[in-house]
């Protein structure tokens, strides 16, 4: 079993469709991220969290420590945000190395 | 956008020969990454440097080596080619190592056939 778990694995939404991703992790972890790479681009950086909830214009991430789950939300949904969105897991300790879920393609139609 | 590049940006080699990629910082980060990509997969790290000639193995490290001579520059060499290393490869760079964001490179596409 992965240490990482995301669902869905693939997402259509219609655009303005409110859209949520989820996360669920095995281990201790310093801090979760959640990242976005565009079809054949570069991974970016969403948000880091270690409890509570993050919001940046209309995407908003939550973390449950105690039940090991975040979530990613994604209000308004455009077509713009068609991408692959990934998770990770940072175990802390002295390298900051992260252990990565296999992403959700989530596909946004006009 | 942190400056993070990598080179080349897209290699086709032939198996058995040997590969260097580059990636090249001017964030003066401590911490340096090579992950590569595959499909079914997530990122899986290959090997990790936490400083000038600090470096060590990461989950799938098996027919690769790294060096870091210069704070700016981490190379990862792939010293006999295989198909299985066919894939996509991310450099991440980091701050700290406590919880901190990793900045990743463009990607280098690599095809040995």
């Amino acid at each position: 079993k992965n240490e990482v778990e995301q669902s869905p694995q693939n997402l259509t939404a219609q655009e303005g469709e409110f859209i949520t991703i989820n996360c669920s992790y095995s281990v201790g972890i310093s801090a979760l991220h959640w990242l976005q790479q565009h079809p054949g681009g570069g991974i970016v950086s969403l948000f880091m969290l270690s409890s509570g909830k993050k919001k940046h214009g209309r995407l908003i991430a939550t973390i449950n420590i105690q039940e090991k789950h975040s979530s990613l939300h994604i209000t308004a949904s455009h077509p713009r945000d068609s991408a692959v969105y990934i998770c990770a897991v940072g175990k802390g300790g002295a390298t900051n190395k992260l252990i990565f879920g296999t992403g959700t393609l989530l596909a946004v139609q006009p | 956008d942190a400056g993070i590049t990598q080179s080349p940006r897209h290699k086709v080699t032939e198996t058995g020969t040997p590969v260097t990629l580059r990636c090249h910082q001017t964030e003066n980060h401590r911490y340096m990454y090579w992950y590569r990509q595959d499909p079914g997969h997530g990122l899986r790290l290959i090997h990790y440097s936490y400083g000038v000639k600090d470096t060590d193995k990461g989950e799938v490290s098996d027919g690769y080596s790294v060096s870091r001579s210069k704070t700016e520059d981490f190379l990862l060499t792939l010293e006999s080619a295989t198909s299985s290393q066919t894939s996509v490869y991310f450099c991440a760079i980091s701050l700290t190592n406590g919880p901190y964001e990793q900045y990743f490179g463009p990607g280098t596409r690599l095809t040995v056939t």
